[in-house]
């Protein structure tokens, strides 16, 4: 079956401006999480979801990060007034309950 | 909270020859190990992974040890390819949820 998918695969933004980024999980997976990659480091924990409400959102860095999953499926991290240091890559991952983890491709944002 | 530490930050072996990456982690209430493998510009993807009921596991080529007294835990390849060359991450949660993750190791294996 299709794996995770994110959209837009790239995105850049000016400095100030609000963005949207969307993730589709597995079909049937329960649980998703959103991460920030930035060069050369790991993936940075931000929230995760299990079915429509934030389990878990203490990784979100400041009060401009906001994510929802309104039906349990699809899920939004928006980020408003971006800054240049909200560059990253920004991974999704889903998982069936507790299992494993698997990631979708990401979006690469990029704050001129 | 979790803070996990990887290293080393860079490893080069000849083809043939192994790579050990190690990894601590600070919270004890962690339960979950996995290892992914990520190549440029690509998803990470899962290689193995480890719960603390066991102290270590194999799969063909790669083992991870765990040792939960000490808190830390070991990624080991064997007779490396120059297609295992990628960065390798390292990560602990409690049941999956809260994953943390090392900074990485960027593996490189000569032919």
């Amino acid at each position: 079956g299709a794996g995770v998918s994110q959209t837009p695969s790239n995105k850049v933004t000016e400095k100030g401006k609000y963005v949207e980024l969307r993730c589709d999980p597995i079909s049937g997976h329960t649980a998703l999480y959103w991460y920030r990659q930035s060069l050369g480091q790991g993936p940075e924990f931000l929230i995760y979801f299990q079915g429509t409400g934030a389990a878990d959102d203490s990784g979100l860095p400041n009060d401009r990060f906001f994510a929802v999953r309104p039906e349990g499926s699809v899920s939004t991290l928006k980020i408003q007034r971006t800054e240049r240091g909200d560059s990253a890559v920004y991974l999704c991952a889903s998982s069936r309950g507790a299992g494993i983890q698997f990631f979708g491709p990401g979006t690469r944002l990029t704050v001129l | 909270g979790e803070n996990v530490e990887q290293h080393p930050s860079t490893l080069s072996v000849q083809e043939g020859d192994s790579a050990v990456i190690k990894c601590t982690y600070s919270d004890s209430a962690s339960n979950y190990f996995p290892w992914y493998k990520q190549e440029l510009g690509k998803r990470p993807q899962l290689i193995i992974d480890i719960r603390s009921n066991v102290g270590e596991k194999k799969d063909q080529r790669i083992a991870v040890t765990l040792n939960k007294t000490a808190k830390h835990f070991s990624l080991h390849i064997t007779e490396t390819q120059p297609e295992d060359s990628a960065v390798y991450f390292c990560a602990a949660s409690r049941n999956n949820n809260d994953m943390r993750f090392g900074a990485g190791t960027r593996l490189t294996v000569k032919p």
